[in-house]
């Protein structure tokens, strides 16, 4: 079955870091690939996609490339903020749309302090 | 994107009762779906709603104890049965607009059983 497995948290960083949260898939055919972000209080929403290999999806300073030849899609930033802190979600979805509902990485929770 | 909404937005109640949640979405949708995300965990998918028919579970799932309602396409209801403290967790509904191949959230429904 498809599975996603993402650095757990809590990552810590401070004010204009560089950041890396990194996601890898398991899927049987060839999914699309999506990060969506939770703040606190507030509901889930998509930050970036990205649905065939060597895509890049980008959103707000964020970006991710679509690794086929190593099952990856790494979330970075080049310089956080405070407003960044969050928790990360990466997700996989099987390719043709479809029937088929989103898999899940557990989640980084991301803490910037200034 | 889509404007979804759920009612409640929390509810407590008590061991043995059931509650049925309501998601709402301001346009026509292909695919609904609702998702379980147990406290500091991960989404995990519990079924897609179908318009006109019975929902699909996925596994560990089953329509006694999670039935859902589909009945036009911008409307979904699902009944948590029997609610043990088990069944706390944030409850949320997704949709899929015009096979975009993205899948958006409602605020979802904060469920507490004593």
């Amino acid at each position: 079955g498809n599975s996603v497995t993402q650095m757990e948290g809590p990552v810590t960083l401070s004010e204009e870091a560089f950041l890396t949260i990194n996601c890898t898939y398991t899927a049987t055919g060839y999914p699309s690939l999506f990060w969506y972000v939770q703040y606190p209080g507030e509901g889930l929403q998509l930050l970036l996609k990205a649905t065939k290999a060597d895509d890049k999806g980008s959103n707000k300073g964020f970006e991710a490339t679509y690794r086929k030849e190593t099952t990856s899609f790494h979330l970075e930033k080049g310089s956080v903020q405070v407003s960044d802190s969050a928790v990360y979600f990466c997700a996989l979805r099987e390719s043709g749309g479809g029937a088929d509902g989103l898999t899940f990485g557990k989640g980084t929770h991301l803490i910037i302090q200034p | 994107s889509a404007v979804i909404s759920q009612k409640p937005s929390r509810d407590i109640c008590q061991r043995g009762t059931s509650l049925t949640i309501q998601c709402q979405v301001d346009s026509q949708v292909t695919m609904m779906f609702w998702y379980r995300q147990q406290p500091g965990q991960s989404l995990t998918l519990i079924a897609t709603a179908n318009q006109g028919s019975e929902a699909t579970y996925e596994s560990g799932f089953v329509i006694d104890k999670f039935p859902i309602s589909r009945p036009n396409l911008t409307f979904s209801t699902l009944t948590v049965s029997n609610m043990s403290p088990e069944d706390s967790s944030i409850y949320l509904c997704s949709v899929e607009v015009r096979s975009t191949d993205t899948q958006y959230f409602g605020p979802g429904t904060r469920l507490t059983v004593l």
